[in-house]
Order: C-alpha cells, then structure tokens, then sequence
C-alpha cells in the first residue's frame, strides 16, 4: 500500500487532454514540493516535473503539475502514442522521514 | 553529464547479505544526495535511502533495521549493504542523485536486477 494514492490506468486518445491524480497528506504533499517520474517499460525513472510545476530541459511543454492542499496532479496536453508510459508521484513525508511514491498509473493512448 | 551506473551480484541467497555499488562518473560525488530505489517485478517504486557525500545517512523506516548505505569519496562510489534477504527483496536496484535532501532525483542508474533464490 503506497503512501500517496494514484489511479492505476488512464487512458486517452491522441491530442485528447489527460490528467494523472496523486492524493496525499498533510505530512507530504500538504508540506513539500512534489515530482513526477514518467518510466518506460525496462527502463529507469525518468524526472518528467520537480517543484510542484516545473520541467526539466528537454520534456515538452505539453507536461504540467499543479497542487492543491494535499492533492497534485499531472497534465498532459496533445497526448501523444509517445507518452504511454509508467507515472508516479514523489514527495518527502515528514512522518515518515523519508522519501515516498505513489503507486504509479500506466498511461494508454487508444 | 553526471552517470551512475549500478554493479553488483544478480543472484543472492535467502539470508544472506545484498551488496550494491553505485559508481558516479563525468562528475563529483561532492554535494549531492545519493539515493537508493528499488523496483519489485511488475510493481511500483519503493526508496530504501540516501546518503551524503559527507556520510549523512537516512533510511526508509520499514527497511531500516538491515540496510545500511556507504560512500567512499575517493572512488566516486557510494554502496547499498541489505541484510538477512527473502525473495520480497527481488527487484531492479536504482541508483539516483538528489540535489537536496528532500529535492527530486535528477540523475539515474539503468537499474540492476537482484534475484534472491537459494
């Protein structure tokens, strides 16, 4: 069972608009940033959003995060047969003291 | 740009000690965190701990008791020792770098798959 909760599957058709949620608690999302990790199948993790919103050099704009309260959440615009892929939300949790994930959520472009 | 490149037995016997290396190149090791991630077959991401550079360690709770995670500087290694292993510790073994503490992991290792079986 994952600290972070994430759907397991989303889907979405070409150019559609899709969004990935990540639910969390006071002790993680609620006070520290969140990232999104987007991973192919054999491949390692790859940081798609860091800082609640932002893109590292080279991950089209078409990728954005936002937060609310406990709860994030990825966007991916003009979905593309490229992005089918693995997600998963990260945060720091303070209870914890330590890094936690979500479940992941595999992305399917119909 | 940094690389990370994990090594280390692919096969380990229930009980016995797990040891990883992670070997950091076209880089220094200095003033980063060093992570650890593993990855089950067919499930999701779990971090087993960090380490800095200065040797500052922290764990995940429910591993704590039989990991511990060591740096050695000088060879731009830092190293990942899991003891007493059962098969519930089969998985791929990343390595990753953070830029803080708590901040994201912008660096990672391909991955190293460890089968515990006797």
């Amino acid at each position: 069972q994952s600290v972070l909760t994430q759907p397991p599957s989303a889907s979405g058709t070409p150019g559609q608009r899709v969004t990935i949620s990540c639910s969390g608690s006071s002790s993680n999302i609620g006070s520290h940033i969140v990232n999104w990790y987007q991973q192919f199948p054999g491949t390692a993790p790859k940081l798609l959003i860091y800082n609640i919103d932002r893109r590292p050099s080279g991950v089209p704009d078409r990728f954005s995060g936002s937060k609310s309260g406990t709860s994030a959440s990825l966007a991916i615009s003009g979905l593309q047969s490229e992005d089918e892929a693995d997600y998963y939300c990260a945060a720091w949790d303070a209870s914890l003291n330590g890094r936690v994930f979500g479940g992941g959520t595999k992305l399917t472009v119909l | 740009q940094v690389q990370l490149q994990e090594s280390g037995p692919g096969l380990v016997k229930p009980s016995e000690t797990l040891s990883l290396t992670c070997t950091v190149s076209i880089g220094s090791i200095s003033t980063y965190y060093w992570n650890w991630i593993r990855q089950p077959p067919g499930k999701g991401l779990e971090w087993i701990g960090y380490i800095y550079y200065s040797g500052d360690s922290k764990y995940n709770p429910s591993l704590k008791s039989r990991v511990t995670i060591s740096v050695e500087a000088s060879r731009n290694q830092f190293s990942l020792r899991l003891n007493s292993v059962t098969a519930a510790d089969t998985a791929v073994y990343y390595c990753a770098r953070g830029w803080g503490s708590t901040s994201p992991m912008d660096v990672w290792g391909k991955g190293t798959a460890v089968t515990v079986s006797s």
